[in-house]
């Protein structure tokens, strides 16, 4: 089944702890991307990669990392997490060439995290 | 960044009524995307749009790309109950990377049954 998978679902951690979320997708897209939810504030998006070892900042940006060393892997890392960064997260991916409705982004089932 | 406004923020309707809401933008779209979000679960695309003027339907979804490619609607007719959820509008802005696609805030549908 194509699709993006995102681990963990849910997690709880504390202020400054560094941690990795990853996702991974088996479509062979060149696109992925990363954002945040939060309510009022819809989708916003946090980095973004068009290939392999080509990524570039989104709309909120600060305090996150990534890579992107293989196609299908594109994990979020948070050196210090913050209260603020509390969110709802999720990964996206889609092809980079333009065909009909495969230009969306295709998104993963979502990470919620809480930073105490 | 470039925003999106999004409206309206909510809807509370009837199960069989028709719903509609907009998206517009300060600067020139190329493409326009409108997606649902389940509670839980990722959005999901339902409509994509890529001509101005453009007017596409999905079922009892209708959707269409504005002629100053600034705006769009999504029109659903006939609401029935599993059609609650945050519904938003995505796109590509011209000129823009074409990683980068913008979200706005969503409207969130209510259908009493």
């Amino acid at each position: 089944e194509a699709q993006v998978t995102q681990n963990p679902r849910y997690l709880i951690t504390v202020t400054g702890k560094k941690l990795t979320v990853t996702c991974s997708q088996n479509m062979n897209h060149e696109y992925m991307s990363w954002y945040r939810q939060d309510p009022g504030l819809g989708l916003r998006q946090i980095y973004y990669s068009m290939n392999v070892e080509v990524t570039d900042k989104g709309d909120v940006p600060e305090g996150y990392k990534v890579s992107r060393k293989e196609k299908r892997n594109f994990p979020l890392i948070l050196e210090s997490p913050s209260p603020n960064q509390t969110s709802l997260y999720f990964c996206a991916s889609r092809p980079r060439i333009f065909t009909g409705e495969s230009y969306g982004y295709t998104f993963g089932s979502g990470t919620r995290l809480t930073v105490v | 960044g470039q925003q999106l406004n999004q409206s309206p923020q909510s809807m509370f309707i009837q199960e069989g009524e028709d719903v509609s809401m907009n998206c517009t933008s300060s600067s020139i779209f190329n493409t326009w995307l409108w997606y649902k979000q389940d509670p839980g679960e990722g959005p999901v695309l339902l409509i994509a749009l890529y001509k101005a003027g453009e007017l596409t339907s999905n079922g009892r979804l209708t959707a269409q790309f504005g002629i100053t490619r600034k705006d769009s609607f999504l029109n659903i007719s006939a609401s029935i109950p599993s059609d609650v959820g945050i519904y938003f509008c995505a796109g590509q802005e011209y000129g823009g990377s074409q990683g980068n696609l913008i979200f706005g805030k969503g409207t969130k549908l209510s259908v009493k049954p």
